[in-house]
């Protein structure tokens, strides 16, 4: 168990629908990052939030968009669903969030599938 | 364009050990690699980190030549539960974003 919790595990949902998914990190981290693990695109960087502020962007699509709160758990959103949209997503937390030894820890993900 | 590619796959017998290599091609001298496993469905597992020569714990060593185009995740004497998908994580270089390794798929067999 890293530490980190995903909620929920798996979602079903419409295209053109809407989807929140969220992330708390280990106890004491600063930084939340997201990525997307799809079959044809592997493993993708989509953000990054350093306590509270967003500090890198990846390829993450116009239409999500994520939000790291004062609590430090992060919220990543989704709209205007795709059927390609369907993925792993998985939110990883490290303690500072920039180089250095910082080792980011994973949570189990959320398994999205748009319909 | 930074790029990190590892062999897709390779198959082992268990007791034996395991080099999986990944290549990248831009990182800075003190940018940390960092190694993780994956089983289906699961979250990558944080296995290794290092950013110069030799690193060793007590499942893995990584090895990082000279010129950090590469590293090397060694895995001595596998199992059957080693049969996992293995990814290298880099920063990319003047940046706080992260590139993952296309994955090397390992089964260990009997």
């Amino acid at each position: 168990d890293s530490g980190v919790t995903q909620t929920p595990k798996h979602l079903i949902t419409a295209t053109g629908q809407r989807v929140t998914l969220r992330c708390s990190p280990r106890s004491g981290d600063l930084s939340v990052y997201w990525y997307q693990q799809s079959l044809d695109q592997g493993l993708q960087f989509l953000i990054q939030y350093y306590n509270g502020e967003e500090r890198a962007k990846g390829n993450i699509l116009e239409r999500f968009s994520a939000q790291q709160f004062p609590d430090l758990h992060s919220e990543l959103n989704l709209s205007s669903l795709e059927l390609g949209d369907s993925a792993l997503y998985f939110c990883a937390s490290s303690a500072l969030g920039w180089g250095g030894q910082e080792t980011q820890y994973f949570g189990p993900g959320t398994r999205l599938l748009v319909l | 364009l930074a790029k990190t590619t590892q062999p897709i796959s390779m198959d082992s017998y268990e007791g034996q050990e395991v080099n999986i290599t990944c290549s990248h091609n831009n990182i800075a001298t003190n940018d940390y690699i960092t190694w993780y496993q994956q089983f289906p469905s699961q979250g990558p597992r944080f296995i290794i980190q290092g950013y110069k020569t030799k690193v060793t714990n007590e499942v893995a060593s990584l090895f990082i030549p000279a010129d950090r185009k590469s590293s090397t995740l060694s895995l001595p004497r596998v199992s059957l539960s080693d049969t996992a998908v293995y990814y290298c994580l880099v920063p990319i270089s003047g940046t706080y974003k992260y590139i993952f390794g296309t994955g090397t798929r390992l089964k260990v067999l009997a």
